[in-house]
């Protein structure tokens, strides 16, 4: 089934010590997103990818860094992570074409952070 | 900027039973998309249903239908014959003409009683 996949699915870093999130892809989508949702709150978008085009958000931290070698990954980089930043990060995909607007975006099963 | 409002932090229905979920948005836009979500505990989110604001006809999947009010601009979700397998946590989400920003609302938690 065509899916998207995070790993893993819960990490545990320490403060300060840069962690990688990851997620791939099998349905072949030219835009990738990253959320961080924090308990019991909506999720925020952290930045995305069209394409090899990368979308900042304008509050989205310094400390925050992406990126996507290849259509399928897409790579999520806390340089320094603080206690604020633990948090469920989701990953999520869709596909956009020219002419064609309102593209659903499907999600992963999100990766768990916890920052010691 | 777009902002979503879901005014109904918890829900509960009885199992069988119907439910409305509540949304409101703001925004300046003629022409977006909305969408509800659903995210089951330590699961991943899900789409539940779309409408496309130029559509005039409300969305309906199986036993999941939208009151779209693009007027007043509210999009309640209603489910009918709730099931155990309902109880989730449900956003509700707004993506701009350009498809480039989907805002979700702070979500409703729903429970279902068998």
């Amino acid at each position: 089934d065509a899916m998207v996949i995070q790993n893993p699915r819960y990490q545990v870093t320490q403060f300060g010590k840069p962690v990688t999130l990851s997620c791939s892809q099998t349905l072949n989508h030219n835009v990738m997103y990253w959320y961080q949702q924090k308990s019991s709150q909506a999720p925020k978008l952290l930045f995305h990818y069209y394409d090899k085009d990368f979308n900042n958000e304008a509050d989205t931290p310094d400390n925050f860094q992406s990126r996507r070698p290849n259509t399928s990954f897409c790579f999520l980089d806390i340089r320094s992570p603080g206690l604020g930043d633990a948090a469920m990060y989701l990953c999520a995909t869709s596909r956009r074409t020219s002419g064609m607007m309102g593209e659903t975006q499907y999600f992963g099963p999100g990766t768990r952070l916890l920052v010691l | 900027a777009q902002t979503v409002t879901q005014s109904q932090p918890e829900m509960s229905v009885q199992e069988a039973e119907t439910v409305t979920l509540s949304c409101t948005y703001d925004t300046s836009e003629s022409d977006y998309y909305l969408f509800w979500y659903k995210q089951p505990p330590s699961r991943q989110m899900i789409l539940v249903i779309r409408q496309e604001a130029y559509k005039q006809q409300n969305a309906t999947e199986n036993r999941f239908s939208v009151n779209f009010q693009k007027a007043a601009k509210s999009f309640s979700l209603k489910i009918s014959d709730s099931q155990l397998g309902d109880a989730a946590m449900y956003f509700c989400a707004y993506l701009n003409n350009a498809g480039n920003m989907l805002t979700f609302g702070g979500g409703t938690r729903l429970m279902v009683k068998p």
